[in-house]
């Protein structure tokens, strides 16, 4: 079964406006997620690491204030886009790793800006 | 600098020949390694995973990888494809339990009928 669930799985939004993506660890918790993007046809990209309880971690180049990272709980992360451009179309992945040392990753979120 | 390096962008198997795709790191020590497929459009799916012991590993799917220390190499491999095994490889390296995942550029696998 999925070991990290992702929502939405799409998402169109208008210019401008916010979109809140989560990742959910089922069934077990997670003090660490990890955020990627990816562009069409590229490779997975680190954008920043989630800490629950604390600030994220983010990676050279991502804009902290566009990319707001929540990590309230143990088995939610959430990535929210702010102001969205049609350049932050992508698709956005969350990891975590198990207690069995393999690192999971969610179905992924693509995202449509208009 | 760490890296991650699969030297084949893309590769053309007919159906029940065998796969071996490429992946290479630059780390100071053995990072955790693993091998993702990922369908158009969908998210990553384990096939398998490698940190310690038997440098042969099985995974889902029929695949296998071979750790070669000595070649700083993670290839893997599968004796006879099928048409469903058509997606995208990417190779990823973790250099810490935890840590961030580094991803290489991935293969993209097609298969002849």
């Amino acid at each position: 079964g999925a070991v990290v669930s992702q929502h939405p799985s799409r998402v169109i939004c208008k210019s401008g406006t916010s979109v809140k993506i989560e990742c959910r660890s089922l069934d077990f918790q997670a003090t660490t997620m990890f955020w990627y993007r990816q562009f069409p046809k590229k490779s997975l990209m680190l954008m920043a690491t989630s800490n629950e309880g604390s600030k994220a971690t983010y990676e050279q180049g991502v804009e902290k204030d566009k990319f707001l990272i929540n990590h309230a709980s143990l088995t939610l992360s959430t990535l929210t886009v702010t102001s969205a451009h049609p350049e932050d179309s992508s698709f956005y992945i969350c990891s975590v790793w198990t207690a069995n040392t393999e690192a999971f990753f969610g179905q992924g979120t693509r995202l449509t800006v208009v | 600098a760490q890296s991650v390096t699969q030297p084949d962008i893309h590769i053309t198997v007919s159906e029940g020949a065998s796969l071996e795709l490429r992946c290479n790191y630059s780390y100071g020590a053995t990072p955790y390694l693993f091998w993702y497929v990922q369908s158009p459009g969908q998210g990553l799916q384990l096939l398998l995973k490698y940190f310690s012991g038997d440098t042969l590993v099985q995974g889902i799917k029929g695949f296998e990888a071979e750790f070669k220390r000595s070649q700083s190499s993670f290839n893997l491999r599968k004796p006879s494809v099928h048409w469903s095994d058509a997606a995208e490889y990417f190779c990823a390296v973790g250099l810490n339990r935890d840590d961030k995942i580094i991803f290489g550029k991935g293969t993209r696998l097609h298969i002849l009928p």
